[in-house]
């Protein structure tokens, strides 16, 4: 199971673009990359996932380097409405999810 | 697309009593859920797996005697949180696997169910 490293926390302005950056430096051949957000007493919520190069859809991008080691969950022009827990796993079909500490953001106006 | 609800949202109980949880996947048919706990500024924290069809399977730590799982459907888990504690407050989270896109599965969350035992 691959074991991913957040940063604890990250400020940011609205308007802002953010890239929040996930270390997993022992991901296997068939894993791939996912990015939930949670609000408080919510449950997580899906971003986006990968497994290489770039993924973007209507709310994030995802950049993913050759080697896999990292990846990044870039939110273009955050909003006030962006703060929240970002958590970023490292999965494989048929697996469990393991949830890290995540990336608290903090939006200010 | 890829919906998941839980019912209660909310649920207050005396100490000694059973509570019921129900998780759905509104959209989709899930073979497995599952269920997680999260306490106050913390992260989720995986307590079981929701198989249709077959037992549930605990993670290390999570008394199955104490929290019943039953997956009767291919849409419905519960989770029965029996004779709860003030220690079993907490916020109880479901989720189901769905096929996804390009072969990578996804897991879809449900809004959560906020327990509190007095």
């Amino acid at each position: 199971l691959a074991k991913t490293t957040q940063p604890i926390s990250m400020d940011s302005y609205e308007g802002q673009e953010v890239n929040i950056t996930c270390s997993h430096n022992n991901i296997a051949t068939n894993d791939y990359i996912t990015w939930y957000q949670q609000f408080p007493s919510q449950g997580p919520r899906f971003i986006i996932q990968g497994y290489k190069t770039k993924v973007t859809n209507e709310v994030a991008s995802l950049f993913i380097p050759a080697d896999r080691k990292s990846s990044t969950l870039s939110l273009p022009r955050v909003s006030l409405s962006d703060t929240a827990v970002y958590y970023c796993l490292v999965v494989g079909n048929f697996n469990k999810f393991y949830f890290g500490s995540g990336t608290k953001l903090n939006v200010k106006p | 697309g890829a919906v998941v609800s839980q019912h209660p949202s909310r649920v207050i109980c005396k100490s000694g009593t059973s509570v019921k949880i129900e998780c759905r996947s509104l959209d989709f048919q899930a073979t497995t859920m599952f269920w997680y706990r999260q306490f106050p500024k913390q992260s989720l924290m995986l307590m079981a797996t929701s198989n249709e069809g077959s037992k549930a399977t605990y993670e290390q730590g999570v008394e199955k005697d104490k929290f019943l799982i039953n997956h009767a459907s291919l849409t419905l888990s519960t989770l029965t949180v029996t004779s709860a504690h003030p220690e079993d407050s907490s916020f109880y989270i479901c989720s189901a696997r769905s096929p996804g896109t390009g072969g990578q599965e996804t897991q879809y969350f449900g809004p959560g169910t906020r327990l509190l035992v007095l």
